[in-house]
C-alpha cells in the first residue's frame, strides 16, 4: 500500500513565525498535492507539484510556497503563520501522469492540524 | 471554475438503514472519485467512476456524465459508516488538479 507521511499530527505556533508542513510518500508517485481543510468548505487545494521542483497554484495559494526538491518529499511553507491559517493541512499523492492509460487516484495522509495563536 | 455541489449536507441514519448521496458537477470530466473521511480526519479513496456503475461491498456508486451528477449509495449501513463522504472531480484538460465538493456528513446511530 501506498504510504503518504505527514511530519506532524499536531502544531501550535505564533503569528508571524515560519511553518514548515512536510509530507514523504514511498510509492513512487509523479503528483504531490497539499489541500486544507475548513468546516463547511470542503477541501481546497493550495499547491501540487507534478514532477521535482515543479509547482503549480491551485485555488489558495496566496501565503503559502511549496518545495519539492526530492520526487518523494513535498513540503508547505507558511512564511509567516496568521490565525487564518488555522486549519487541517492534507497531503496527497498520485501515480498518474500525462499521456498514462491510468487515473489520477489520490491517496492522502492523516493530516495536520495547525493551530496558529 | 467547476462548481462541485453535494447533497445533503448532513444525514443521521439508524444502523441497517439505506442512503443515497448525490454529486452534481457544473462541467464536463475526466476524473471523478468518492472518499471517506473518518472521525480521525484519513480519507481513503472508495470509488473512481468518472462514468458507469461499480460496487464494493455495501458500497455502490454510479455516474451519469452526460447529466453531470454522481450518487453513492450506501445499503445496511452501520456505525463504522459515519464520517465525511466527499466527490471530487477532474476537469477534461486540468490534470491532476481535482476540485471537492463540501462534503455529506453522515452519522449512523446504534
Amino acid at each position: 500500500d501506498v504510504k503518504v507521511t505527514q511530519s506532524s499530527r499536531y502544531l501550535v505556533k505564533r503569528t508571524g513565525e515560519k511553518v514548515f508542513l512536510e509530507c514523504v510518500q514511498d510509492m513512487d508517485h509523479e503528483n504531490m498535492f497539499w489541500y486544507r481543510q475548513d468546516p463547511g468548505l470542503g477541501l481546497r487545494l493550495i499547491y501540487f507539484s507534478y514532477d521535482v521542483k515543479m509547482k503549480e497554484k491551485g485555488d489558495i495559494p496566496e501565503g503559502y510556497s511549496v518545495s519539492r526538491e526530492k520526487k518523494e518529499r513535498f513540503s508547505l511553507i507558511l512564511e509567516s503563520a496568521s490565525t487564518n491559517q488555522t486549519s487541517m493541512y492534507l497531503c496527497a499523492s498520485s501515480l498518474w501522469f500525462q499521456g498514462s492509460s491510468g487515473a489520477n487516484v489520490l491517496t492522502f495522509g492523516a493530516g495536520s492540524r495547525l493551530t496558529v495563536l | 471554475g467547476i462548481q462541485v455541489e453535494q447533497s445533503p449536507p448532513d444525514l443521521i441514519l439508524q444502523e441497517g438503514a439505506n442512503s443515497t448521496l448525490r454529486c452534481n458537477f457544473s462541467d464536463s470530466v475526466n476524473n471523478l472519485q468518492w472518499f471517506h473521511q473518518n472521525p480521525w480526519g484519513q480519507l481513503i479513496n472508495l470509488f473512481y467512476i468518472p462514468s458507469g456503475t461499480k460496487q464494493n461491498g455495501r458500497l455502490s456508486a454510479t455516474t451519469v456524465a452526460t447529466e453531470r451528477y454522481s450518487l453513492l449509495y450506501i445499503s445496511s449501513s452501520q456505525t463504522t459508516d459515519s464520517g465525511v463522504y466527499f466527490c471530487a472531480v477532474e476537469r477534461r484538460n486540468q490534470g491532476g488538479k481535482l476540485i471537492f465538493g463540501q462534503g455529506t456528513e453522515l452519522s449512523v446511530k446504534p
